[in-house]
């Protein structure tokens, strides 16, 4: 069975600094991921997405995730975070012939000024 | 706007009562999910469907149930409320038929309060 693991449940950082989220999965197969993002009172809506291809996938908005196959992880990461970026961040597995998808417990990442 | 359209948006009962949500997918799109978001137990994969069929079955409580219609809506029961019942229940789209894409699209979700 596959499964998520996002070790860190909240990340305080200055505004301006670096920050890294952690996500591990655990799959036999190969699989889809992604990085979701929620901010208050909304819904999930997608961050960035690895499919195949290149092992470093970047959004719009500054954010970049590198999967590592030998490591089963795909961490986020952005250099420089604004006020903004205060939300909760969710890891996500798809896999298998009916696309299950399998979230993390997310991470919730508090940007201070 | 992902296109996925939830209703109702807040919902407010008691104990023992039953409720139906109700979820709209994006147009074009064959599978759907429903997620429940509690401060405690975190986005809890309930249940999938796709063009109808049951897929995939996550920590579904047996009180609680669900399908999807032949135009592709789809509804979850919750029966036999229970204060911990109280959540945000999400639902999300996926155009199953496109692999390629595979990202999920959320509803803005129903939040459910039960007193």
């Amino acid at each position: 069975a596959q499964s998520v693991t996002q070790l860190d449940s909240q990340v305080p950082v200055f505004e301006e600094a670096p920050v890294e989220l952690r996500c591990n999965y655990s799959s036999s197969v190969s699989v889809y991921l992604f990085w979701y993002v929620q901010y208050p009172n909304q819904g999930l809506q997608l961050l960035l997405k690895y499919l195949s291809g290149s092992t470093l996938v970047e959004s719009i908005n500054g954010f970049e995730a590198e999967f590592n196959k030998s490591q089963t992880s795909f961490h986020l990461r952005k250099p420089s975070v604004h006020i903004s970026d205060t939300a909760e961040y969710f890891c996500a597995v798809k896999q298998g012939r009916y696309q299950k998808v399998t979230f993390g417990t997310g991470t919730k990442l508090q940007v201070i000024p | 706007d992902s296109g996925v359209t939830q209703t109702p948006k807040h919902l407010i009962t008691a104990t023992g009562q039953r409720v139906t949500l109700r979820c709209s997918p994006r147009s074009g799109d064959l599978s759907v999910y429903w997620y429940q978001q509690s401060l405690d137990q975190g986005l809890q994969f309930l249940i999938q469907y796709y063009n109808g069929e049951e897929r995939a079955k996550g920590n579904i409580l047996e009180r609680f149930s669900a399908q999807q219609f032949p135009d592709l809506h789809s509804e979850l029961n919750l029966s036999s409320l229970e204060l911990g019942d109280s959540a945000l229940y999400f639902c999300a789209s996926s155009d199953f038929g496109r692999p390629k894409t595979g990202e999920l699209f959320f509803g803005e979700g129903s939040r459910l309060t039960v007193l």
